[in-house]
């Protein structure tokens, strides 16, 4: 079955610094990944949709300067927390999905970012 | 990305009891699909919905997409341990997400 890749699955580090974070489709092509945030015991929230080729489309209040994505290749995308601050500490996940018409999401694993 | 109502948010039941959530859109929806997380892990794609007033069975689980396409429920019969996580739905209708709310299931032995 279809598989994303997400690197790192935890990262831990100072306040000021900037994270990227990896989400790749193993086997199949993603015109389109998906990048949520989730904080402890609660569901998804959709930041920002990665367009391969384009710019990405962000939710109503993500700053688009502070969560900077690039989506380079039909298999790439990678979400940089810029000057990460405890505030931004929290499960980071990306999905994607082949093409076609109501394709489920394949999820990554996710990562943990601790901002101390 | 929409939220899409779900309910309830939390579920609390004994083992062997029944399950059930439900997600409610004023949106008509093209297709629902209904994803697993277990504590600590990613989200896990259980089925899609597609047609009007379809139902699909996955062993104890149940699925129903109303006939308005509005409406979705996922129930489980006799919960087990392994049940525990948090069920959520989602459609991508057009160029929209809809995202449901989630519910977590917590089941007691």
């Amino acid at each position: 079955g279809a598989v994303v890749s997400q690197h790192p699955s935890r990262v831990i580090c100072k306040s000021g610094t900037s994270v990227k974070i990896e989400c790749r489709s193993l086997d199949f092509q993603a015109t389109t990944m998906f990048w949520y945030r989730q904080f402890p015991k609660q569901s998804l929230m959709l930041m920002a949709t990665s367009n391969e080729g384009s710019k990405a489309t962000y939710e109503q209040g993500v700053e688009k300067d502070k969560f900077l994505i690039n989506h380079a290749s039909l298999t790439l995308s990678t979400l940089t927390v810029t000057s990460a601050h405890p505030e931004d500490s929290s499960f980071y996940i990306c999905s994607a999905s082949p093409a076609g018409a109501g394709q489920p999401q394949h999820f990554g694993d996710g990562t943990r970012l601790s901002i101390l | 990305g929409q939220q899409v109502m779900q309910i309830p948010q939390y579920q609390h039941v004994q083992e062997g009891e029944d399950f059930t959530t439900y997600c409610n859109s004023s949106t008509t929806l093209s297709n629902i699909q209904w994803y697993k997380q277990r504590p600590g892990g990613h989200p896990v794609f259980l089925i899609q919905l597609v047609k009007s007033g379809e139902v699909k069975k996955q062993k104890r689980l149940t699925f129903q997409f109303g006939e308005a396409k509005k409406n979705s429920s996922l129930h489980i019969t006799a919960t087990q341990t392994t049940d525990v996580g948090t069920y959520f739905c989602l459609s991508n209708t057009g160029n929209q997400f809809y995202f449901g709310t989630g519910t977590s299931l917590t089941v007691i032995p």
